[in-house]
């Protein structure tokens, strides 16, 4: 079965670069997505197809991909900023549909 | 504005069923497709089934293939899981989202946007 390797946790103290990675072998083909999930809260899609922005969503975030791996890069990290980030994405085919293990954001 | 309610949720026995609803608003109901998203306490996300916009296709995870049933009634701007034999490893959160993204040349592209707030569910006995 496909899967989407991420780091456990990310730290970083604010005003801070805050990089999450995502790797995955269909990456190189496939689109990553990456949600945004506050504690007890449901997610929220901070970037989508690799590197756009939904509205809304602060231009710290942004999204990048090279290869087998997709990063989410979140300039000049705010406290508010903590929370759980999933990447999603499918296998080369489109027909398994896998998020990453999630990475946890601190901003301390 | 898009909304997404889950409701349904509780606690089942172990081998017993539930259905989840799925109630939508703020938005052209038909023209989207629907997804059922799980998370078991404290773990990741793990996507669950996919129905299209008119009802007429419908995909599941391995996991819940064979048990869980999705369905929708776009009179009601409903989504349903009917979920059967469940097991403990089926205790979570279950969201559902509503289905953006496009197709073009290159193929078709799809994220979930917006979400619910999640409905709990309990296996045990």
């Amino acid at each position: 079965s496909y899967e989407l390797t991420q780091p456990p946790s990310v730290s970083v103290s604010p005003g801070q670069t805050a990089r999450i990675t995502c790797s995955g072998d269909a990456l190189p083909k496939k689109y990553a997505y990456w949600y945004q999930q506050r504690s007890g809260q449901a997610p929220v899609l901070v970037i989508y197809d690799d590197s756009k922005r939904p509205s809304g969503i602060p231009e710290r975030f942004s999204g990048s991909s090279s290869g087998t791996m997709a990063t989410l890069t979140i300039s000049g990290a705010q406290v508010d900023d903590e929370a759980d980030y999933y990447c999603y994405s499918t296998d080369s085919s489109g027909k398994e549909r896998v998020f990453g293990g999630g990475t946890k954001l601190t901003v301390l | 504005q898009v909304q997404l309610v889950e409701s349904g949720g509780g606690v089942v026995q172990p081998g017993r069923s539930l259905r989840l609803s799925c109630a939508a608003s703020g938005f052209t109901f038909s023209n989207y497709a629907v997804h059922w998203v799980r998370q078991a306490p404290g773990k990741g996300l793990e996507w669950a089934a996919l129905i299209s916009d008119d009802g007429t296709k419908k995909y599941y995870a391995d996991s819940v293939k064979g048990r869980f049933t999705i369905s929708r009634d776009n009179s009601k701007n409903m989504v349903y899981l009917q979920m059967n034999s469940m097991t403990a490893e089926d205790t979570a959160v279950y969201y559902c989202a509503r289905e953006g993204g496009y197709c073009n040349s290159a193929g078709c592209y799809s994220w979930f946007d917006p979400w619910g707030r999640g409905t709990l569910v309990t296996v045990s006995s």
